[in-house]
């Protein structure tokens, strides 16, 4: 059965440091998302991801984050300058036919800054 | 009022028991509903998706009541290896889904 990947699984990082985190999508999808779970609360949307372009993002996705699909596999969120509140699980997602379908995550990156 | 509400619970039962949760919402205009499941510090795996027509699979049936805005997950002749928080999710013709914050399930032997 497809999955969605993600790397690394666990990154430690100093506040004020760049992070990327990485996604390979299940494979005939076109639909990309990012996630994000404090610990203990709920799963949260960052932004979607379409025909190489934002198509929605949620407040939460500042000028700090930024997404990309370096080709024509891989999905990152980068992060450019970390604060402490940026700890969490993020989860990357996918989905083959968009709005209102289903979306398959991934198993999620934990991001601790120190 | 929350967009996506759910029970925390824990929902403690034994095994062999039903189980029933509730998710309410609260925009009308929602257009899909899910159920996911997720396991301590993992990622959410769906469940499955909640139809108007309500939905089956197994041992789990979904429901969606669109008059009162909340769906609800029914779990049969629970097992050990459902205990697991699960998540509503809902979606209004927006790519975000809107995740309640999960309810939890424990069975006992």
């Amino acid at each position: 059965e497809p999955e969605v990947t993600q790397t690394p699984s666990h990154q430690v990082t100093q506040m004020g440091q760049e992070v990327i985190l990485r996604c390979v999508p299940i494979s005939n999808h076109l639909y990309f998302y990012w996630y994000r779970q404090i610990l203990g609360q709920k799963v949260e949307f960052l932004v979607s991801f379409y025909n190489n372009e934002i198509s929605e993002k949620s407040e939460i996705f500042d000028d700090q984050f930024s997404v990309e699909r370096p080709d024509g596999s891989n999905f990152t969120l980068k992060i450019r300058s970390t604060k402490l509140e940026d700890s969490a699980m993020y989860f990357c997602a996918s989905s083959n036919r968009g709005v209102n379908y289903e979306q398959y995550f991934g198993p999620g990156t934990r991001l601790t800054v120190t | 009022r929350k967009e996506v509400e759910q029970d925390p619970g824990p929902f403690n039962v034994p095994e062999g028991a039903t189980v029933a949760f509730n998710c309410t919402y609260s925009n009308s205009a929602s257009q899909s509903f899910f159920w996911y499941r997720q396991d301590c510090r993992k990622e959410p795996k769906l469940l499955m998706s909640v139809y108007s027509s309500g939905n089956e699979d197994g041992r789990f049936t979904a429901q969606l009541n669109r008059a009162s805005q909340y769906i609800s997950l029914l779990i049969r002749d629970s097992k050990l290896s459902d205990s697991a928080t699960y998540l509503c999710a809902v979606n209004w013709n927006t790519d975000k889904l809107i995740f309640g914050t999960g309810t939890r399930l424990q069975v006992f032997p």
